[in-house]
């Protein structure tokens, strides 16, 4: 089945620097990439994904990339600002138990320090 | 648009009690929702797929006597967690997609629970 690694596990950069968080999957068959940002007791929110034909994709901000040949994506945060301060999980849809799912990275806790 | 809500937000019962969760998509129709939970600083483990009008797909590991789910309609997924225990308290999410299928799942505010 699917397996899905993130780095970092903390990530901290001052305030109007870049963040980069990497994923990478097993399963070569996986064609969907997002990523969600999850607040404090909060439910996660979908910030950006991306589709196995297409390499890069921009929102403002935000970022991914996606090198299907290496197995993996990226996160790409922009001139950071502290409201970008929470927990983000990337994940990949795969098998898993024969079960058709999304499979979550372990996730990144962003620090964004001003 | 694609807003999931569920309640309550939060619940303390007492151990040995059920404990029913509801999740609401509120502006699409969803013939699958999901139903995650979230232990403090650890990722979302996916316990079951809820379909309406047939029986939930549950994950290998998460007894299906124990997190009945009901998917009465379009809009509402249920999940009682029968005989609560301690180890039951954690944070529970439910999702869903306005296409249908894993993609592009929109993830209600979650449901705290705390068994006592």
């Amino acid at each position: 089945g699917e397996n899905v690694e993130q780095h970092p596990s903390t990530l901290s950069v001052q305030e109007g620097d870049s963040a980069v968080i990497k994923c990478t999957y097993s399963d070569s068959a996986s064609n969907y990439f997002p990523w969600y940002k999850q607040e404090l007791g909060k439910g996660p929110q979908l910030i950006i994904d991306i589709r196995s034909n297409v390499g890069e994709k921009k929102d403002q901000r935000i970022a991914v990339t996606l090198n299907k040949t290496a197995k993996h994506f990226s996160l790409h945060i922009t001139e950071t600002q502290p409201e970008d301060s929470a927990v983000y999980f990337c994940a990949a849809s795969g098998l898993m138990d024969s079960n058709y799912q999304l499979i979550w990275g372990a996730g990144t806790k962003l620090i964004i320090k001003p | 648009g694609a807003v999931v809500s569920q309640h309550p937000s939060r619940v303390i019962c007492k151990s040995g009690t059920s404990v029913k969760i509801e999740c609401r998509s509120l502006d699409f129709q969803a013939t699958t929702m999901f139903w995650y939970r979230q232990f403090p600083k650890q990722s979302l483990m996916l316990m079951a797929t809820s379909n309406e009008g047939s029986k939930a797909t549950y994950e290998q590991g998460v007894e299906k006597d124990k997190f009945l789910i009901n998917h009465a309609s379009l809009t509402l997924s249920t999940l009682t967690v029968t005989s609560a225990h301690p180890e039951d308290s954690s944070f529970y999410i439910c999702s869903a997609n306005p296409s249908g299928g894993v993609e592009t799942q929109y993830f209600g505010p979650g449901t705290r629970l705390l068994v006592l």
